[in-house]
């Protein structure tokens, strides 16, 4: 089973719209994070909301999560052309700590903003 | 802000080949992680290292993959005799704990 699949795998907007991204995941969590990764580079940190926080917002970035349905959604208001990248969800299980809290990928939203 | 760096960019290299990436993590960050992502993949850990052992490794990460940090300041990833299935992304990525993971921009590993 896959832990962590983000929805839709592509999204196309015009600049200036909202996208939404969604994360569903299978095991229980310590925290989810959020990255995104333009063409041909690394990834990039975006926002980090731990299992009993509801929502975080991080100024365009709008980041909820749902423990019960194992979800969380990432919402970027005002899109911009430079917003045009692949996001990530990523999960740290559960249980976490000390030695490790490595990261579980999903597939990625190709988010494409058109100027 | 204080970054990840990874070296070489690309590597190009013969199957069979030992090659080696190397990483210069966050200087004050603790755990230290090597990813790939075979393209059009997603991201995949291959092990974590920690108080200069490793504290996990995926089953990617075989007898073949070596990790070691010699200085104090790198983090390598050793591929002992490369296979062209190898042939991915591969990122080091550092942390101070339960906190974000900050990442390099990669080196691109091609095996001919």
């Amino acid at each position: 089973s896959q832990q962590g699949e983000e929805d839709p795998q592509a999204l196309s907007i015009q600049e200036g719209e909202n996208a939404t991204m969604n994360c569903s995941y299978k095991t229980s969590i310590n925290n989810l994070q959020w990255y995104r990764q333009n063409s041909g580079r690394g990834l990039v940190h975006l926002i980090l909301i731990r299992s009993n926080e509801r929502e975080k917002h991080s100024g365009r970035l709008r980041v909820t999560l749902d423990t019960s349905k194992k979800s969380s959604s990432l919402l970027i208001t005002a899109s911009r052309a430079a917003d045009t990248a692949s996001y990530f969800c990523a999960t740290v299980p559960v249980g976490s700590g000390g030695s490790n809290y490595k990261l579980t990928f999903g597939k990625g939203t190709l988010l494409t903003v058109n100027p | 802000e204080p970054e990840v760096t990874q070296t070489p960019s690309h590597q190009v290299t013969q199957m069979g080949q030992e090659v080696i990436l190397r990483c210069v993590p966050i200087s004050n960050h603790l755990y230290f992680y090597w990813y790939r992502q075979i393209l059009g993949q997603k991201v995949e850990f291959l092990v974590s290292f920690y108080n200069n052992e490793i504290s996990e490794k995926s089953e990617i990460f075989d007898d073949q993959f070596s990790v070691e940090r010699p200085d104090g300041s790198n983090f390598t990833l050793k591929i002992r005799s490369t296979k062209l299935e190898d042939s991915a992304m591969y990122f080091c990525a550092s942390s101070r704990g339960n906190q974000p993971q900050h990442f390099g921009d990669g080196t691109r590993l091609s095996i001919l």
